[in-house]
């Protein structure tokens, strides 16, 4: 069974740093590439970054560009979004989604998201 | 950078209604176009992928398709576990993987 399960999401004030997991099992994590969407409270869902199955490639939102950076670790199976210079828009859950076998960005499982609020 | 339309934003039907969700590309994306259903206070779901095909275990009364750049998906007779948020998403190979705004399903 494919599990997704993120973490770090926190309060965090306008301008700090937070780093969010999301930790992968029952699918063969190499595989496959992985995704970062938000959605802001009460709002639609947001693309933020990608990164491929070996890590080399990553693409991201131009709303996050240069300020967030994607990441894997494949020896244990995780996900990182590092987030810096946040911004009061970038308050949202984070979910964590898998891409599809011939894709990456076709999400065909998520986690349950990880809550990041900016405010001072 | 493509946009993705839907239409409408809301709607309210009654149970057993056909309810039809459009989608407009503001360029060509061939067949790479995605439903996804978050139900309230869930995680999003995939429904349907390659603008026509049913996700293993969605039930068959939703139904995808093309038409150009103008995608449709359909609920062939609603169902109170139906209410939703449903999105549509392009997800061909050049990023960014855009969602669309999203058509809220209640019933009425």
């Amino acid at each position: 069974e494919v599990q997704l399960l993120e973490s770090g999401g926190a309060l965090v004030q306008p301008g700090g740093s937070l780093r969010l997991s999301c930790a992968a099992s029952g699918f063969t994590f190499t595989a496959y590439a992985m995704s970062w969407v938000r959605q802001a409270p009460g709002k639609g869902l947001e693309w933020v970054s990608a990164i491929l199955g070996g890590g080399g490639l990553t693409y991201y939102a131009d709303s996050v560009k240069g300020r967030f950076t994607i990441s894997r670790d494949n020896s244990k199976n995780t996900v990182f979004l590092q987030m810096n210079s946040v911004r009061a828009d970038d308050t949202a859950v984070y979910y964590c989604a898998k891409g599809d076998m011939a894709t990456i960005a076709l999400f065909d499982y998520w986690g349950q998201g990880t809550l990041v609020t900016v405010s001072s | 950078d493509i946009q993705m339309t839907q239409s409408p934003s809301s709607l309210s039907a009654s149970l057993g209604d056909r309810v039809t969700i459009t989608c407009r590309a503001s360029q060509a994306i061939s067949s790479y176009l995605a439903w996804y259903q978050q139900k309230p206070g869930k995680v999003p779901k995939l429904l349907i992928f390659g603008a026509s095909a049913l996700q293993s275990g969605v039930p068959s009364r939703f139904s995808g398709s093309r038409s150009g750049t103008d995608f449709t998906l359909t609920i062939s007779s609603l169902q109170p576990e139906d209410v939703a948020t449903y999105y549509c998403q392009k997800y061909g190979t050049a990023p960014p993987w855009t969602f669309g705004q999203g058509t809220k399903v209640e019933i009425k």
